[in-house]
């Protein structure tokens, strides 16, 4: 059964640094998301990416985050200066195939981000 | 802002039906009940969905009353790996929308 990947599982990087985040999602879907969990919170939405660009995103997306699908297969995520605060798990999620109504969304098994 | 409510915690014995109630008094008529769990930290994972009939798949039914207020998602046989955090969500059908997760009920499987 397809599956969405992310690696790797576990970064840890210092304050300030830059961090990518790396995803694979299902090979026919065309929509991608990130969520994060700070751990011990509700999982909450960061950003949905679809046809090339941004489609919505929360608050917490704010100048420091950046997605990109730099080839067909990859959907990445980027920190450009890492906070203390951004420690937590993030998620990457795709659905959606073809000209159908979207419902479900797949997520990967996350990617810890520990910053020190 | 979650537009859904759920008891925090459950408990049920193995082998028995775990129903699951939600509230979403204020639901639009173009939003659909999706129900997600999370096995300890792992990412969510999709259950079943619904607009206004009953539905049932592989793996639980969904059932939602007359009025859409409310829904019950039901585990007909719970073993001790549906142990796991259970979000009822309301959203519009289809998009790029993301999914807003509130704190779920914690459904913890006794054997």
């Amino acid at each position: 059964e397809p599956e969405v990947t992310q690696t790797p599982s576990h970064q840890v990087t210092q304050m300030g640094q830059e961090v990518i985040l790396r995803c694979v999602p299902i090979s026919n879907h065309l929509y991608f998301y990130w969520y994060r969990q700070i751990l011990g919170q509700k999982v909450e939405f960061l950003v949905s990416f679809y046809n090339n660009e941004i489609s919505e995103k929360s608050e917490i997306f704010d100048d420091q985050f950046s997605v990109e699908r730099p080839d067909g297969s990859n959907f990445t995520l980027k920190i450009r200066s890492t906070k203390l605060e951004d420690s937590a798990m993030y998620f990457c999620a795709s659905s959606g195939h073809g000209f159908v109504l979207v419902f479900e969304q797949y997520f990967g098994p996350g990617t810890r981000l520990t910053v020190t | 802002d979650a537009k859904t409510t759920q008891p925090p915690s459950m408990d049920c014995a193995e082998g028995r039906a775990a129903n699951l109630p939600c509230n979403h008094s204020t639901i639009s008529g173009n939003e659909y009940v999706y129900w997600y769990r999370q096995i300890h930290s792992q990412g969510p994972q999709y259950i079943i969905h619904g607009l206004k009939n009953n539905e049932t798949n592989e793996m639980a039914s969904l059932i939602i009353t007359e009025d859409r207020k409310s829904s019950t998602l039901i585990l007909p046989h719970a073993t001790l790996r549906d142990t796991a955090v259970y979000y009822c969500i309301v959203r519009a059908g289809g998009g790029a929308d993301g999914l807003t997760f509130g704190k779920g009920t914690h459904l913890i499987i006794q054997p």
